[in-house]
């Protein structure tokens, strides 16, 4: 098994342009998540989804979308990208509430 | 949502000594609590959780312990190796997510 694996690994992009970053798990796990982390910030949930077709939001969703078509996948989208949003994105899956998360490798993301 | 405080945010010990690390949560209904250890350059990995109804797990030379009472639970790792050398995140439940600690940078030198 794979895992939980994200593409691209690093991505530079300028003030304004648009990108999606996917995820993907073969873990067969109904709970995705994405979080960002900056130095001294920890994680930070940015948007969950506890099922396919269903989506929430976390603690920082401004300025990101996300979709859950597939079960196995869970994509990310910044539609205008800003200066602030240069971090580290990780995806993460789970079984279910109360269940250890899987972290993917994690996308390099610069926005200038 | 809940509240989770780690401590401390640096440690450093000499192979072969034990490390421990702190959590604080704030919410008494809280029933798991995972660790993570995240290496440079990857993404955290699950090292050990533990469930409200135990006070104590242990996993080769990592254990976890709970104190229900005082809603706070801590990382202890003994005979401490350089490849323990990472950052940990304790985490405990908010909804239907985690809340994650700020990180504890462990440094395991020779």
């Amino acid at each position: 098994n794979a895992g939980v694996t994200q593409t691209p690994k690093f991505r530079v992009l300028k003030t304004g342009q648009s990108m999606t970053l996917l995820c993907a798990q073969d873990m067969n796990h109904e709970y995705m998540y994405w979080y960002r982390q900056d130095p001294g910030m920890g994680l930070r949930l940015i948007h969950y989804s506890v099922g396919e077709g269903t989506t929430a939001k976390g603690e920082v969703p401004d300025g990101y979308n996300v979709s859950r078509l597939k079960k196995q996948n869970f994509l990310l989208g910044l539609e205008s990208a800003a200066p602030s949003q240069t971090s580290v994105y990780f995806c993460a899956s789970s079984y279910s509430w109360g269940y250890g998360q899987f972290f993917g490798p994690g996308t390099r993301l610069t926005v200038l | 949502g809940e509240n989770v405080e780690q401590h401390p945010s640096t440690l450093s010990v000499q192979e072969g000594d034990s490390a421990v690390i702190k959590c604080t949560y704030s919410d008494s209904a809280s029933n798991y609590f995972p660790w993570y250890k995240q290496e440079l350059g990857k993404g955290p990995q699950l090292i050990i959780d533990i469930r409200s109804n135990v006070g104590e797990k242990k996993d080769q030379r990592i254990a976890v312990t709970l104190n229900k009472t005082a809603k706070h639970f801590s990382l202890h790792i003994t005979e401490t190796q350089p490849e323990d050398s990472a950052v940990y995140f304790c985490a405990a439940p908010s909804g239907y997510a985690l809340n994650f600690g700020k990180g504890t940078s462990l440094l395991v030198t020779p």
